[in-house]
């Protein structure tokens, strides 16, 4: 069992430019859950996907966007990139079965300069 | 803002001393979950306790949850120096898909 795997691991870009972050779950595990953690502090979610549809969502602009396949993976899609989004990018995946552990992955560091 | 504060924000300790963190949130919940975090890495999960649970233990882990007082504590027994890592308390409310973290506790167990 590969547990949640997440990539790139590191990646730079420019600001203004756009990035895609991919996240497979774990095996058996059918919902995503994205979180954006800054230097120092505690995760903050962005937004759920279960069957291939977003079905919560944080306080985050539009420019944050993503996706879930029919395998369950997906992808986080950040637009026109600010300083600000430099941070660490937690996938989460989890059983929609309900009241259930989440399983994170280990991380995407992005940082925009 | 942060459902989950935990307190104390920073802890030092000496090998094979035991470490408590506590957690406080603001509203009522389906379960609590603690995590372990190494140097900006992912999240290791460690226990889930539901609200209907007063006390779980998981290997040296000891986690109690008081829903009365809104708070839960994690107890990690004859800490070790690889326990050394921020940990973090995470709340899934009813009607809600995410989970709401404070800003974790770094803990430092010194050798």
């Amino acid at each position: 069992d590969a547990g949640v795997t997440q990539s790139p691991t590191h990646l730079i870009k420019t600001r203004g430019q756009q990035v895609t972050l991919r996240c497979s779950p774990k095996s058996g595990h059918d919902t995503v859950s994205w979180y954006q953690q800054a230097l120092g502090q505690g995760p903050q979610f962005i937004f759920q996907y279960y069957e291939e549809e977003e079905r919560q969502r944080g306080n985050f602009p539009d420019r944050f966007s993503g996706h879930q396949f029919p395998n369950y993976s997906s992808e986080l899609n950040v637009n026109a990139l600010l300083l600000g989004d430099s941070a660490l990018y937690l996938c989460a995946s989890s059983s929609n079965r309900g009241d259930t552990e989440a399983f994170f992955g280990q991380g995407t560091r992005l940082t925009v300069v | 803002s942060q459902q989950g504060e935990e307190d104390p924000q920073a802890l030092s300790i000496q090998e094979g001393e035991n470490a408590t963190m506590n957690c406080s949130y603001k509203t009522s919940i389906n379960n609590l979950q603690w995590y372990r975090q190494n140097s900006g890495r992912g999240l290791v999960h460690l226990i889930l306790i539901r609200s209907n649970e007063r006390e779980k233990h998981s290997g040296r882990l000891r986690v109690t949850l008081d829903t009365s007082k809104k708070s839960s504590s994690l107890l990690i027994t004859a800490s070790r120096a690889a326990d050394t890592a921020s940990y973090f308390c995470a709340t899934d409310r009813s009607g809600s898909e995410k989970l709401v973290f404070g800003k974790g506790t770094k803990l430092t167990v010194n050798p």
